[in-house]
């Protein structure tokens, strides 16, 4: 089955950016969605088709593909940017959904 | 507004059998493919299931196929996940998502989640 893998955690001082990778073969085939979660609540969509933001996602949030890897980019990063953040594609070859293992977020 | 409910969670015993809904308001149900996403305490997120807008196809994670079963009601606006044969790694938050094309992408809104507890 296809496997999305992400680092574990990233750490970043306010104001600073944040890349969290999110690694799948041939990834740069598929399209590569992101999704924000904080404790307690469920997730919320930052990005879609690999570079997209929805309406009220800050124009901090970015997301771009290379070779092998997606990375969502956060700058200017605030506290509240503080989550878990995850890499979500659908795998035509299985017909299944597939979500990354998930980076937690720490704003110093 | 979109609104996705779930309801139906609860504690249920190793074996045991429990259906989950989801209440959806604000958009038109039958345009529209449906999944039902799961993240056990303390882990990530895990996609469980998801059914075509008029419910001709669906498709399921291999740990639950067999054992699940996910359908739905479109002119009650209702989203259902029969589960069966319950196990203790299938404790987990449950929530209903919707995905915004007519064919698998990703997920636009989501429930709040129903907590399923498998335990004797």
């Amino acid at each position: 089955s296809y496997v999305l893998t992400q680092p574990p955690s990233v750490s970043v001082a306010p104001g600073q950016t944040a890349s969290i990778a999110c690694g799948g073969n041939n990834i740069g085939r598929k399209s590569v969605h992101w999704y924000q979660q904080k404790p307690g609540q469920a997730p919320v969509l930052v990005i879609y088709y690999d570079n997209n933001r929805p309406s009220g996602i800050p124009e901090r949030f970015s997301g771009s593909k290379s070779g092998n890897t997606a990375t969502l980019t956060i700058s200017r990063v605030e506290a509240g940017d503080e989550a878990d953040y995850y890499c979500h594609l659908w795998d035509r070859n299985s017909a299944h959904y597939v979500f990354g293992t998930g980076t937690k977020v720490t704003v110093l | 507004e979109v609104q996705l409910v779930e309801s139906g969670g609860g504690l249920v015993q190793p074996g045991g059998s429990l259906r989950l809904s989801c209440a959806t308001s604000g958009f038109t149900l039958s345009t529209y493919w449906m999944s039902w996403v799961r993240q056990a305490p303390g882990k990530g997120l895990e996609w469980v299931a998801n059914i075509k807008k008029d419910g001709s196809e669906k498709y399921y994670v291999d740990s639950v196929k067999g054992r699940f079963t996910i359908s739905r009601d479109n002119a009650k606006n209702s989203l259902y996940l029969q589960m069966k044969s319950l196990r203790a790694e299938d404790t987990a938050v449950y929530y209903c998502a919707r995905d915004p094309y007519d064919r698998p992408e990703y997920f636009d809104s989501w429930g709040q989640g129903t907590l399923v507890t498998v335990s004797s």
